[in-house]
């Protein structure tokens, strides 16, 4: 249980054009997801807090109108990157919270997209 | 303010041999720790967490990690390693934030090697 998708894997892109990212929850119903981003040999990095029907809350620096975040179900979580530009490119990682043993919540990470601007 | 250190960018071992990756932690209250493993172009998998319940974890894969709180740290560690084992390696610690949710903060990571 507890899995989630991202698709696509990989994608390459011209500047100046926009990219989706999907992010699915396939097993349980996610009402919070959240949007990493990884650059090559560095640590992830929050971008930004994703809840199903409201706005995503954006983490210091990281650009709303760019990183376009909606959340219009309970199981699915998109990522735009609007006007993408070269050092847009990074490995772009979503994770979606599920309430498990004890009453805890914990992050369940999906396998990433590595996004590639010409 | 929550932070973790990892000690070190890169560590290597033979196969066969004990693993201890190191990490170190800051909080200003008693934290949930976590350590996952990411292999190359995937995402991340859980090893192991600490949530104030018992200070020595058992995770899965034969790793395991003790919380010390005298020593604000939450190493790494695993008796014999596998080839299989190679992998970058995160310690993470949860800060609780208004609402119950958590934010994850990640540590800079360990690359294992491991080696024949």
């Amino acid at each position: 249980g507890a899995v989630v998708s991202q698709h696509p894997s990989r994608v390459i892109c011209k500047s100046g054009t926009s990219v989706k990212i999907e992010c699915r929850s396939l097993d349980f119903q996610a009402t919070t997801m959240f949007w990493y981003r990884q650059f090559p040999k560095q640590s992830l990095m929050l971008m930004a807090t994703s809840n199903e029907g409201s706005k995503a809350t954006y983490e210091q620096g990281v650009e709303k109108d760019k990183f376009l975040i909606n959340h219009a179900s309970l199981t699915l979580s998109t990522l735009t990157v609007t006007s993408a530009h070269p050092e847009d490119s990074s490995f772009y990682i979503c994770s979606a919270r599920d309430r498990v043993s004890g009453g805890m919540y914990e992050q369940f990470f999906g396998p990433g997209t590595r996004l590639t601007v010409l | 303010a929550q932070s973790v250190t990892q000690l070190d960018s890169h560590v290597s071992v033979s196969e066969g041999t004990p693993v201890l990756l190191r990490c170190n932690y800051s909080s200003s209250y008693s934290p949930s720790l976590f350590w996952y493993v990411q292999h190359p172009n995937k995402g991340l998998q859980l090893l192991l967490k600490y949530t104030s319940a018992a200070t020595l974890v058992k995770g899965i894969n034969g790793f395991e990690a003790e919380f010390k709180k005298s020593e604000t740290s939450f190493h790494l560690t695993k008796p014999s390693a596998h080839m299989s084992d190679a992998a970058e390696y995160f310690c993470v610690v949860s800060l609780p934030l208004f609402g119950g949710y958590n934010k994850l903060i990640f540590g800079a990571g360990t690359r294992l090697a491991v080696h024949p």
